[in-house]
């Protein structure tokens, strides 16, 4: 199976919490990332996350790590129609400056 | 954080022929990476591109197929050589760069490659 996993798609109301969610196979991760990309963009760096934490918040974002089920998730609070994109979970290991990254959760925001 | 620009930002190709992509940074960095994106697919690292030595090319890709060039510490290319139309993709450059305690790669744009 892959290393890192994500569903696929999410649609969620304007206004509405959104929860992404990612699992992970290498109990070494030392730091996870979230990825933000819109159409016709490159990959924009949303926030991170070290394995030691369990929870890390930035204004509407929420990050929590259940490093025990290996759990990664990304909460959006008041998500907003311009939150709609492709939302990347990324894992690195101790040793390896490359992360692996997941297939991507398509975020669809209606009104 | 980093900027990072790419060149061209789309292009429709012929088979057969051969397309490079540029990548420029606002600031010096030591590894640049060039990853590829397929549609519904996660990123794929093709190599990770040093100054002063040769690419590294991870399992699947090799250098006679996608020649990097890095001249200087904010510059690379990628060529996509001999293009079929399996090489459609997007293709990103990507640097890495200290962001608090830890390293974190910063990417481009990304260039959409149709190949026909």
């Amino acid at each position: 199976g892959e290393d890192v996993e994500q569903s696929l798609f999410l649609s969620v109301r304007e206004g509405d919490s959104s929860v992404i969610n990612c699992t992970y196979t290498d109990s070494s991760s030392t730091y996870l990332y979230w990825y933000k990309q819109e159409p016709g963009a490159g990959l924009q760096l949303l926030t991170y996350i070290f394995s030691n934490m369990d929870m890390k918040q930035d204004q509407r974002l929420t990050v929590l790590l259940n490093k025990k089920d290996k759990h990664l998730s990304l909460r959006i609070a008041d998500t907003q129609t311009g939150d709609s994109a492709i939302y990347f979970c990324a894992e690195k290991v101790g040793g390896s400056y490359i992360p692996t990254f997941g297939r991507g959760t398509s975020l669809i925001v209606h009104p | 954080s980093a900027v990072i620009s790419q060149k061209p930002s789309r292009d429709i190709c012929q088979r057969g022929t051969s397309l490079t992509i540029q990548c420029q940074v606002d600031s010096q960095v030591t590894m640049m990476f060039w990853y590829r994106q397929q549609p519904g697919q996660s990123l794929t690292l093709i190599a990770t591109a040093n100054q002063g030595s040769e690419a590294t090319y991870e399992s699947g890709f090799v250098i006679d197929k996608f020649p990097i060039s890095r001249p200087n510490l904010t510059f690379s290319t990628l060529t996509v050589s001999n293009m079929s139309p399996e090489d459609s993709s997007i293709y990103l450059c990507s640097v890495e760069k200290s962001q608090g305690n830890t390293d974190t790669q910063y990417f481009g744009p990304g260039t959409r490659l149709t190949v026909l």
